[in-house]
């Protein structure tokens, strides 16, 4: 199993600004990626995060608003730009071990933009 | 394109009753069916997966779900509820690519 920590746990900013994420796996994995969840919704997923390429993003979800890295195996950070009152929500980060039928997930970070 | 529908958005039961969690995706091909748990406060926690097989797939906690292909349904069932039942379930299919796709969930909460 992987163990998966994000930075920071919840955030309060303000219109306009940027916020970064970060999400550490414990062991090395394939594919990551990063989920909204937006109060009383599903998750959706924004990005797909491959090591050594540029993410894939989902329908709705664009690179210039949602910026990706993902340097090594083991780490990947979301940013959200220009954040606005609609951004608010709980941005999951997940990994997969051996494949989608071992996925995990980490806590999430709950933005609130004001 | 791939989605997952779960009809119930909060479902109320005393202790002991008996639970069925709804769930349909649409895909016409193989599928990958999860449900997964979230229970308050906590992260998300895999509750049971099929992917070929039997079609009755029993999880942890005595939960147990049935791929029924010709309903496209993937029901989570548990005959006797317990308030640490109480989370949010979320049905959630792989369509053979990259992507698991999540219903939006069902809170689900147990009264003592």
């Amino acid at each position: 199993s992987a163990v998966i920590s994000q930075k920071p746990s919840r955030d309060i900013c303000q219109r306009g600004t940027s916020l970064t994420i970060q999400c550490q796996v414990d062991s090395q994995v394939t594919m990551m990626f990063w989920y909204r969840q937006q109060p009383g919704q599903s998750l959706t997923l924004i990005a797909t995060a491959n090591q050594g390429s540029e993410a894939t993003y989902e329908s709705g979800f664009v690179i210039d608003k949602f910026p990706i890295s993902r340097p090594n195996l083991t780490f990947s950070t979301l940013t959200v730009s220009n954040m606005s009152p609609e951004d608010s929500s709980i941005y999951l980060c997940s990994a997969y071990g051996a494949g989608p039928n071992e996925q995990f997930f980490g806590p999430g970070t709950r933005l609130t933009v004001l | 394109a791939q989605s997952v529908s779960q009809h119930n958005h909060h479902v109320i039961l005393s202790e002991a009753a008996s639970l069925e969690l709804g769930c349909n995706y649409s895909y016409g091909g193989t599928v990958n069916l999860f449900w997964y748990v979230q229970y308050p406060g906590q992260h998300l926690q895999l509750l049971l997966k099929y992917f070929s097989g039997d079609p009755l797939v029993k999880g942890i906690k005595g939960f147990e779900a049935e791929f029924i292909k010709s309903k496209f349904s993937f029901n989570l069932r548990k005959p006797s509820v317990q308030w640490s039942d109480t989370a949010e379930y979320f049905c959630a299919v792989n369509a053979g690519d990259d992507k698991i796709i999540f219903g939006k969930g069902t809170r689900l909460h147990i009264l003592p």
